[in-house]
Parts: structure tokens; sequence; C-alpha cells
């Protein structure tokens, strides 16, 4: 594909439900990362993949939250229990292989605005 | 610059005028920076980028200041048109050993006005 891409683009949900987000890299690209931007914030580094190697998950902020990206393409972010405060969009970017950025520029994704009620 | 609660700095300029944001950033020892532009309803993207031992780096448009004494970046636009209003925001690259991590400023919504 030409760029990210991410759906929905928009998912409005009731607290206590479970939701999946999903991202389309760019292809070829062999590394993932999942940001959370809510308002007024900056963005939020949640989870990271490069190729078959272990994702750093470091920035998961509950176990609530998890990810996976099958096939070293497409990834999956899901959040189980949804509450209110998980309200946000959720951007997804890709690199080409590098995460350094100086070295490979992360291309972003539209986002997915999640509504939590 | 910083923002409060929920609300974004903001610039308002008038179009044809020179926009300058600013950013500071909390790690000096981070050595890579990137500004981003941000349209409603779409991704972050990249602008220009500067190496910390660069001080200034321009591009079409757009110019970026570092200043490394007082951790401080910013981002001049030239002549600014109503098709750069957006929000902007820095990035930094920085860590200790493998510790990098890619750290992003709140932002400034930038308005022009025709």
């Amino acid at each position: 594909g030409a760029g990210v891409s991410q759906s929905p683009s928009n998912k409005v949900t009731e607290k206590g439900k479970d939701v999946e987000l999903r991202c389309d890299p760019i292809s070829g690209h062999t590394a993932l990362y999942w940001y959370r931007q809510s308002l007024g914030q900056g963005l939020e580094f949640l989870i990271y993949f490069q190729g078959n190697s272990a994702p750093d998950k470091s920035g998961l902020p509950s176990d609530r939250f998890s990810a996976e990206r099958t096939g070293g393409s497409v990834s999956t972010l899901t959040i189980q229990r949804t509450q209110q405060e998980d309200s946000a969009v959720y951007l997804c970017a890709s690199s080409l292989r590098s995460r350094d950025p100086s070295t490979d520029t992360q291309y972003f994704g539209p986002g997915t605005r999640l509504t939590v009620l | 610059g910083e923002s409060v609660g929920l609300h974004l700095p903001t610039l308002s300029v008038q179009e044809g005028d020179n926009s300058i944001i600013n950013c500071a950033y909390s790690n000096s020892a981070s050595d890579y920076f990137i500004w981003y532009k941000q349209e409603s309803g779409k991704g972050p993207q990249f602008i220009i980028d500067i190496r910390s031992n660069m001080d200034k780096r321009q591009g079409q448009r757009v110019t970026v200041l570092l200043n490394k004494t007082v951790k401080h970046l910013s981002l001049q636009i030239a002549a600014t048109q109503p098709g750069d209003s957006a929000v902007y925001f820095c990035a930094e690259w920085g860590g200790g050993g493998s510790n990098y991590k890619l750290t992003f400023g709140k932002g400034t919504l930038l308005t022009v006005n025709p």
C-alpha cells in the first residue's frame, strides 16, 4: 500500500467491552509501533514489533492491553474490558528496519479514535 | 511549549507572516530531534529533523533551530499558508545504553488566518 492504514477510523464502545484495532504497515517495513494520543498529550509509546523478535511491550499501560503481529505484517491492538480512560486516538507507525528514527523514518497511519462510553 | 491541562498552546498568524513554534525538550543526552505536523483527523507527518551536532537546519520554507544549552528547539515556517494550519510537535531521540526512546512533546496548534 501507499501508506500505513488503520481500521476502524472511529470506534465507540461501552465500558467493559473488548475492542480490536487493526494496522496495516507499509509493505516491506519490518518495524511496527503502536502509540496512544490522549487529548492535549504527547504521543505515548505502547508497543514495538521488529521482525520475528520478541516485541517491546514496555509501554502497555495495563494487562488489559495486548497486541500481536501476524506474519510480520498486519498488527492488531486489543483492549479488554475497556475503561473510559482508554478513550484516545490510537496511532500505528511503521519503519523500514531500524527503531532509530535518525536511520529510518517512522510513517504514521491516520489513527483510530476510540471513545468509551 | 508546555501545555496546561487539556489545552494545547496556540499560535494564530496571518497568511504570509512567519511563524515560530517552540519546544522544550527534557533529555540533555538526546542526539536527534524531529518536528512533526499533524492535521486534524490525520496521523503525524515528518517535517524536518536535526542532529545534536548541528544548531540549524533548513528545509523548504521551514527551519529548525537547536539550542542545546537551554534544551530548546524551534520551528520557523516562512510565509505561512492556510495549509500550514495544524498541530506541530517535536520529538527527541535519546536515552542511555539500550534504552533509547522517542519522546514526543504535547504540541502547539497553529492557526493561519487568510
